[in-house]
């Protein structure tokens, strides 16, 4: 069982629908990273965060430590947001950047 | 302000190759990370270099592969006598110093496309 796992791994939706992605780990950490990846491959780092909640422009994320798993909201989508959308966590013991990431959320978004 | 550079942006090479690959991280960042993304698997982490510590080698798959940072700035990984399965996307991160109680964002470059024929 991987450490970091996301749900779904594939995901359609037509704009302007409201999104949810899923990240359950099984580790300790110390914070949880939230990363995009366009088609042409660039990674950009979205949301780093350790309790609650934060939320930028359309996006949300939102982490229980508890329960250890976090979600990431995009409200009013646009195809713009089509994207692999990678959770990853950094641990809270040995290296704490030394992340473990899930394989990844693949979004469609259609007009 | 410019990101993290990476060079090549494609590396094609022949199997048993050795290959250089470059990392410029972002001015004034300390932690510079490595890692690797093969076809249709998620990015796996490499190595990991913080200051003058010594780096967090634990990821490297062979002792093929080395990494070393120069200066506290540009980084290089060579991966020696190269195998198919060394095909992958390598990519190179930087952030601020960044330990067990201080995660930072990592700032991510466009990545090395390696393909070993």
């Amino acid at each position: 069982k991987n450490e970091v796992e996301q749900s779904p791994q594939n995901l359609t939706a037509q704009e302007g629908e409201f999104i949810t992605i899923n990240c359950s780990y099984s580790v300790g950490i110390s914070a949880l990273h939230w990363l995009q990846q366009h088609p042409g491959g660039g990674i950009v780092s979205l949301f780093m965060l350790s309790s609650g909640k934060k939320k930028h422009g359309r996006l949300i994320a939102t982490i229980n430590i508890q329960e250890k798993h976090s979600s990431l909201h995009i409200t009013a989508s646009h195809p713009r947001d089509s994207a692999v959308y990678i959770c990853a966590v950094a641990p809270n013991t040995g290296t704490a950047s030394k992340l473990t990431f899930g394989t990844g959320t693949r979004l469609q978004v259609t007009l | 302000g410019a990101g993290v550079s990476q060079s090549p942006s494609n590396k094609v090479t022949e199997k048993g190759k050795d290959v250089e690959l470059r990392c410029d991280p972002i001015s004034g960042h300390t932690a510079l990370y490595w890692y690797r993304q093969s076809l249709g698997q998620g990015l796996e982490f490499l190595i990991y270099f913080q200051g003058n510590s010594a780096p967090d080698k634990s990821g490297l798959p062979s002792d093929r592969f080395s990494a070393e940072r120069t200066g506290g700035s540009v980084s290089t990984l060579t991966i020696q006598r190269t195998q198919q399965e060394d095909s992958a996307v390598y990519l190179c991160a930087s952030s601020l110093f960044s330990g067990r109680y201080s995660n930072q964002p990592q700032h991510f470059g466009d990545g090395t496309r390696l393909s070993i024929l």
